[in-house]
């Protein structure tokens, strides 16, 4: 199956910084998503992102899919960014967008006043 | 819209019990999957349905663990004769028909096995 990788495990940073956080994934897809799961447990979609770049406020993220890898960009960051970022990935065929995902074991990213 | 629902939140069950997990899914979407998430690890797939079909439960376990998408009602996923290594989270996803959409998670049932 594939494999996905995601880089750093842990990031601390003060309020005001900003980051990239990184995911490798071993094989082609058809189907990336980037998730937030807040210090609640709860889980954000942030970007559903194959290919191309995309941004959503303070958040933008790139797919590099002939090379394999995608970015998470966070600028201005603040306390409530903090948690667990995932990378997920997916290889469905077709035009359905059915398919299991595959995520990373995640970012854990910590914001400090 | 709703988004997607799961009940319930919390669950406590006694060792050999029955644990039932409910997911309804967002207005529109055909596709639901189950994840668990064990302390401190990233999700990992269970299944994935679509009305009244299993689609892929390559990462179901072959024993106690079912799962079903009835043609009414919500998505259900079973366990029976409940252990310890059962207590995660799992959460259930559900996505649109079309290619384009990301998944929507709901906010996960906390099972722990006593």
């Amino acid at each position: 199956g594939i494999q996905v990788e995601q880089s750093p495990p842990d990031l601390i940073l003060q309020e005001g910084a900003n980051s990239t956080l990184r995911c490798n994934f071993s094989d082609s897809v058809n189907n990336l998503q980037w998730f937030h799961q807040n210090p609640w447990g709860q889980l954000i979609n942030l970007f559903y992102i194959p290919s191309g770049t995309k941004q959503n406020g303070r958040l933008s993220a790139t797919t590099v899919a002939t090379e394999r890898y995608s970015l998470l960009y966070i600028s201005s960051s603040q306390t409530t960014d903090s948690g667990v970022y995932f990378c997920a990935v997916g290889d469905g065929r077709g035009e359905t967008s059915g398919s299991r995902l595959t995520f990373g074991e995640g970012t854990q990213l910590t914001v400090n006043p | 819209n709703a988004g997607v629902m799961q009940n319930p939140r919390h669950l406590v069950r006694r060792r050999g019990q029955e644990a039932r997990l409910r997911c309804s899914p967002m207005k529109g979407h055909s596709h639901v999957y189950w994840y668990r998430q064990l302390p401190e690890e990233g999700l990992k797939f269970m299944v994935y349905l679509q009305k009244e079909n299993i689609i892929d439960e390559s990462g179901m376990p072959k024993e106690r663990f079912s799962a079903e998408f009835p043609k009414e009602g919500p998505s259900i996923l079973r366990i029976q004769q409940v252990v310890r290594g059962d207590s995660a989270a799992y959460f259930c996803a559900s996505s649109p028909y079309r290619q384009g959409g990301g998944y929507t998670f709901g906010s996960g049932t906390r099972l722990t096995v006593v």
